[in-house]
């Protein structure tokens, strides 16, 4: 199995300021019909994750644009310029180029 | 919108049948999948299914044990979950898509607690 490994674990960060998480795959994430399936999701507490980024890249319908992702082959980063009190919550990654499907650990962001 | 419902308390060998209802989208034109959030351990992919039920993958460690199914008639999905054990305690939720569009809709989620 594709193992995803994300840091920091815990990110404590201030209001106003950016944020970053990385996400490094065990394998390359790019699929033989040229995507690379690296998604990134959010969970609040209490609340179903919801998806931020899909394909590395892309944006979901009413996510934020201080939200941004890039990377390419096997690393990976989620990007936020400026934290908000909404952002608090733990941060996935997710691989679904190769079976199975596989998440990385998530990331705790709390405002310091 | 997806909403789960089914979970509850079983004992360690006990079975449990979830289901997912769906709205607002065609659920028919959707592949769908079962996620679960294990605690402190992190999210599992469990399974998912083909927009008309043709094709079924999952996790090795459910294999043989759960079985994905759905009936497009009345927007639903399920998973019937037998030989539970104490490590399929988790938060289950369902959500829209495969594995290369993954997840794009979440339910709230069905707590399955396995104890005796």
């Amino acid at each position: 199995d594709v193992v995803m490994t994300q840091s920091p674990l815990s990110l404590p960060v201030t209001l106003g300021q950016p944020a970053s998480i990385s996400c490094r795959s065990s394998q390359s994430l790019l699929h033989s019909n040229g995507h690379t399936f690296l998604n990134w999701f959010h969970q609040r507490p209490g609340q179903s994750p919801r998806r931020l980024i899909y394909e590395v890249s892309n944006r979901d319908s009413g996510v934020p644009d201080r939200f941004s992702g890039s990377g390419s082959g096997s690393d990976f980063t989620l990007k936020i310029s400026r934290v908000e009190a909404e952002d608090v919550g733990v941060y996935f990654c997710m691989q679904g180029t190769h079976w199975p499907v596989t998440f990385g650990q998530g990331t705790k962001l709390e405002i310091k | 919108q997806l909403v789960e419902s089914g979970g509850g308390l079983v004992q360690p060998g006990g079975s449990l049948r979830l289901s997912c209802a769906a709205s607002r989208f065609t659920f028919s034109n959707s592949w769908m999948t079962w996620v679960r959030l294990i605690p402190g351990k992190g999210l599992e992919w469990v399974a998912n299914i083909k927009e008309d039920g043709s094709e079924k993958y999952y996790v090795d460690s459910v294999k043989g044990r759960f079985t994905i199914s759905r009936d497009n008639a009345k927007n639903s999905l399920f998973l019937q979950m037998n030989s539970l054990t104490v490590e399929d305690t988790a938060m289950y939720y369902c959500g829209r898509g495969g594995s290369h569009d993954a997840l794009d809709i979440w339910g709230q989620g069905t707590m399955v607690t396995v104890s005796s």
